[in-house]
């Protein structure tokens, strides 16, 4: 099955600066990866996402890069803000499923200190 | 509406007790799940209905029993728990479908389960 690996499990940025996290995946017919950001006791809340036919995906400070022949994908937070601290979660899905079977990473506790 | 709610927001129950948790979307989503989710870790799959038929069960522990009333609702019965089964209990849903463009899951605010 899909196993989804993720770097690094804890993320100190000062304010301002940028964020990265990779993730990678074992399975090459996975074609949808979605991240979601999940602050404490709150739900995890899809903050963006990127399908196989694409190789870049940006909304704002957020971008995500896909690099399928690697099979790896990050995240990145630019100009990082104290409300973007929180635990990050990439996840990969094959959509030859008829449903979106999610196989999430182990998450990266992002904290911006001011 | 990208909404799915659940209830209770928290339960408190014995090992002998069966309670029931609820969940109900209204954007006609064709696919619901359940997760359970422990402290700093993912979620884990533990269901998954497609037009209100169980279409995976991750070998989940037949003290949990998952009901599909209707399109709209999902519930997850729990009986005879154990203290290990405390976690956060997440609904979620998406449309049905098959090819590269992927079925985006939204997740509710979840149940937070305490077994004592």
């Amino acid at each position: 099955g899909e196993n989804v690996e993720q770097h690094p499990s804890t993320l100190s940025v000062q304010e301002g600066d940028s964020a990265v996290i990779k993730c990678t995946y074992s399975d090459s017919a996975s074609n949808y990866f979605p991240w979601y950001k999940q602050e404490l006791g709150k739900r995890p809340q899809l903050i963006i996402d990127i399908r196989s036919n694409v190789g870049e995906k940006k909304d704002q400070r957020i971008a995500v890069t896909l690099n399928k022949t690697a099979k790896h994908f990050s995240l990145h937070i630019t100009e990082t803000q104290p409300e973007d601290s929180a635990v990050y979660f990439c996840a990969a899905s094959k959509g030859t499923d008829s449903w979106g079977k999610l196989q999430f990473g182990a998450g990266t506790q992002v904290v911006v200190t001011p | 509406d990208t909404e799915v709610t659940q209830t209770p927001k928290h339960l408190v129950m014995g090992m002998t007790n069966k309670k029931s948790l609820k969940c109900e979307q209204h954007m006609g989503h064709r696919a619901m799940y359940w997760y359970k989710q422990k402290a700093k870790k993912p979620p884990e799959l533990m269901f998954v209905y497609s037009y209100e038929k169980l279409s995976i069960n991750e070998s989940v522990p037949s003290r949990f029993s998952p009901e599909c009333p209707n399109s709209s609702l999902l519930n997850l019965h729990l009986h005879a728990l154990q203290p290990e089964d405390s976690a956060l209990y997440l609904c979620a849903s998406s449309q049905v479908g098959t090819g590269a463009r992927g079925n985006t899951i939204y997740f509710g605010e979840g149940s937070w389960l305490t077994v004592v």
